[in-house]
């Protein structure tokens, strides 16, 4: 089965300073793999996915995020963190056995200080 | 182009009644997922339409069930109401014909509290 796992609940950086939110993944076959922010009392919004090719894949809001397929990662990576950054994120990946449904990781909240 | 829209925002229930979320999906969009979202179990996986069939549902009792219809609208209704049913249901919309690779488009969500 699919699944997806953030191992840390919460990342903290201050402005300016770059940021990575970890996600690792377990699939079967080749990974489609996605991240989503939700800021607060909101649904999420989409950032960027990882389907095939380059390994770096570049999203919203000057997001960007690596694809490992040795270690099996698809870190969150930003050069300069903003407050405006501070949510929640959450790391996907389509379930292929199941076929038309997205699993999510349990989340990473990121808090920028200024 | 209109996003997806959920409806209502918020609700209080009691335990034992029933309630029914609404879910417009973006224009041109087939394919509508609802999830569950909670503090303790993240965001949990209900079910997923496309052209008014259901092509995989979560594992969620028997309680929870949803439809669709020919407009791509989608309700979900959750019957016989729990305090573990408070949560936060979310709907996503998708082109539904980018296969495994389309990305999901939430709505804000409909916060239900069940006293």
């Amino acid at each position: 089965a699919q699944s997806v796992a953030q191992p840390e609940d919460q990342v903290n950086v201050a402005e300016g300073n770059p940021l990575t939110v970890k996600c690792t993944y377990s699939v079967s076959g080749n990974p489609y793999l996605f991240w989503y922010v939700q800021y607060p009392n909101r649904g999420l919004q989409f950032l960027l996915k990882y389907i095939t090719g380059d390994n770096l894949v570049k999203g919203s809001y000057g997001f960007e995020a690596e694809f490992n397929k040795s270690q099996t990662s698809f870190h969150l990576k930003k050069p300069s963190a903003l407050v405006s950054d501070s949510a929640l994120y959450f790391c996907a990946v389509r379930d292929m056995g199941g076929g038309f449904k997205t699993i999510f990781g349990a989340g990473t909240r990121l808090f920028v200080k200024a | 182009k209109a996003g997806v829209t959920q409806t209502p925002r918020y609700l209080i229930k009691t335990r034992g009644q029933q309630v029914t979320l609404s879910c417009s999906p973006i224009s041109g969009h087939r394919s509508v997922s609802w999830y569950q979202q909670t503090p303790g179990q993240g965001l949990q996986f209900l079910f997923e339409y496309f052209s008014e069939t259901q092509r995989n549902k979560g594992n969620f009792p028997g309680r929870f069930s949803g439809r669709q219809f020919s407009n791509s609208r989608s309700e979900m209704n959750v019957s016989t109401l729990e305090l573990g049913d408070s949560a936060l249901y979310l709907c996503a919309s998708s082109d539904g014909t980018s296969g495994l690779t389309g990305e999901l488009f939430f709505g804000e969500g409909s916060r239900l509290t069940v006293l």
